[in-house]
């Protein structure tokens, strides 16, 4: 089965720092790779797709290292507002005879203090 | 554009009983996604659905769960007879095809007593 893992957290940082998360994947087949950010008590939403080139959104970063299966989500300047969970999702590849549905990991708990 | 709806958005019901949840995705998306949200944990993928044929439903406990999408649109997920670690959020998602991103419905939050 695949298994996409993550640092829980929490992160505490002060209001203007730089913030980065890892996550790992199992599944070297894996081909599709997201960012989604949750508030308490409310659904996920896509926060940014992560290519194989990386991609920039503002002050949010995502890099994707296939060789060693992980994805990266970089927070510059941050600001109160990213408290929240950050959750990583990887979809594709096949494994076990079957393919794979889009797998979260458990979520990283960020905490931006003023 | 509408999003993904959920109904219930809240339901309690006690052990051994049964429930069941709805969800329409997003007008267009071929793929459907059911999760299951415990407190405190990431989602969970439950079943997903390409148009109206099961793509992977490893992860669900089919002795109890079953889920429906018959027409390719909208789908049931069941649960019964329910059981006091079933309590949890169950989120509906919706995609435009199997590798692209998901767009989740706000959930529906089940408490079994």
């Amino acid at each position: 089965r695949k298994e996409v893992e993550q640092d829980p957290g929490p992160f505490n940082v002060p209001e203007g720092a730089t913030v980065a998360f890892n996550c790992t994947y199992s599944n070297s087949a894996s081909q599709s790779f997201f960012w989604y950010r949750q508030d308490c008590r409310k659904e996920p939403k896509l926060l940014m797709s992560v290519y194989s080139s990386g991609n920039e959104d503002g002050r949010f970063t995502a890099q994707l290292n296939r060789a060693s299966q992980y994805i990266s989500l970089l927070i510059r300047d941050s600001k109160l507002s990213d408290s929240a969970t950050y959750l990583c999702a990887v979809n594709g590849g096949y494994s076990g005879g079957g393919a794979d549905g889009l797998t979260f990991g458990k979520g990283t708990h960020l905490i931006i203090q003023p | 554009e509408a999003g993904v709806a959920q109904s219930p958005r809240y339901k309690i019901i006690e052990k051994r009983q049964s429930v069941a949840f709805w969800c329409n995705p997003i007008s267009g998306h071929a793929t459907l996604y059911w999760y299951q949200q415990i407190l405190g944990q990431g989602p969970k993928l439950l079943i997903q659905f390409q148009n109206n044929g099961v793509v992977d439903d490893s992860q669900l406990p089919k002795d109890r769960f079953s889920a429906e999408r018959l027409k390719g649109v909208d789908s049931t997920l069941k649960i019964q007879p329910a059981k006091l670690e079933d309590s949890a959020v169950y989120l509906c998602a919706s995609g435009g095809g199997m590798n692209t991103e998901a767009f989740f419905g706000q959930g529906t939050r089940l408490t079994v007593v």
